[in-house]
């Protein structure tokens, strides 16, 4: 089982629709999740952080968090097609209870947004 | 502000060559990484420094692989005896301290031929 995974896509919406990435981690223990955005050719861009349970808004991204179930989704409303990217969930790796540093990450969800 | 620097952005080099990739983190900011990522795949964790010292040097693959930061700013990735499989994109990334967000410089994407 992969440290954090996430549906490799490619997940395509209308412009203007609800986007729902998700992903799920193994190490219960974990703390910090962060959502990055990756343009074709780019290097990754920080768009989400969370870390306690619930729901983070910043203008049309919401993160969402739930421990107990070990996953994180990011929802992106009202689509763009300039949202078209791969989307990276990251969580800190764990050593007892403190946070390593080292990110881990899944491979990444592509999402396509049509006009 | 400036954000993380990185130096070449692109590198081609023979099979068996050293390179030496840089990195300029955002000012004030103590811990630096570095991650390779290859094609199709998130970036993989290769090593971390708080300040002058690597912290966890976990993701070298191996002892061709070595890191420096000596005044804990700038840091130097360094490979020795380059092989085809070490072509990937090497990013590197900051952040104030361990727990919070990490941000990434733009890479270097390392061809070994």
């Amino acid at each position: 089982q992969k440290e954090v995974e996430q549906n490799s896509g490619p997940l395509s919406v209308p412009e203007g629709a609800i986007a729902s990435l998700n992903c799920t981690y193994s190490d219960r223990g974990s703390q910090s999740f962060f959502w990055y955005r990756q343009y074709s050719g780019k290097s990754p861009e920080l768009i989400m952080s969370i870390y306690s349970n619930g729901d983070k808004e910043d203008g049309r991204f919401t993160a969402q968090l739930n421990k107990a179930s070990q996953y994180v989704s990011l929802l992106i409303r009202d689509s763009q097609p300039s949202d078209s990217a791969t989307y990276l969930c990251a969580v800190n790796g764990v050593r007892g209870s403190s946070n390593t540093g080292k990110l881990i990450f899944g491979q990444g969800t592509t999402l396509q947004v049509k006009p | 502000g400036a954000g993380v620097s990185q130096t070449p952005s692109n590198k081609v080099t023979e099979k068996g060559k050293y390179v030496e990739l840089r990195c300029d983190p955002i000012s004030g900011h103590t811990a630096l990484y570095w991650y390779r990522q290859s094609l199709g795949q998130g970036p993989e964790f290769l090593i971390y420094f708080q300040g002058t010292g690597a912290a966890d040097d976990s993701g070298l693959p191996n002892d061709r692989f070595f890191a420096v930061r000596p005044e804990g700013s700038v840091s130097t990735l360094k490979i020795q005896r380059t092989e085809r499989g070490d072509s990937a994109v090497y990013l590197c990334a900051s952040s104030v301290d361990r727990n919070y967000e990490q941000y990434f410089g733009p890479g270097t994407r390392l061809t070994v031929t």
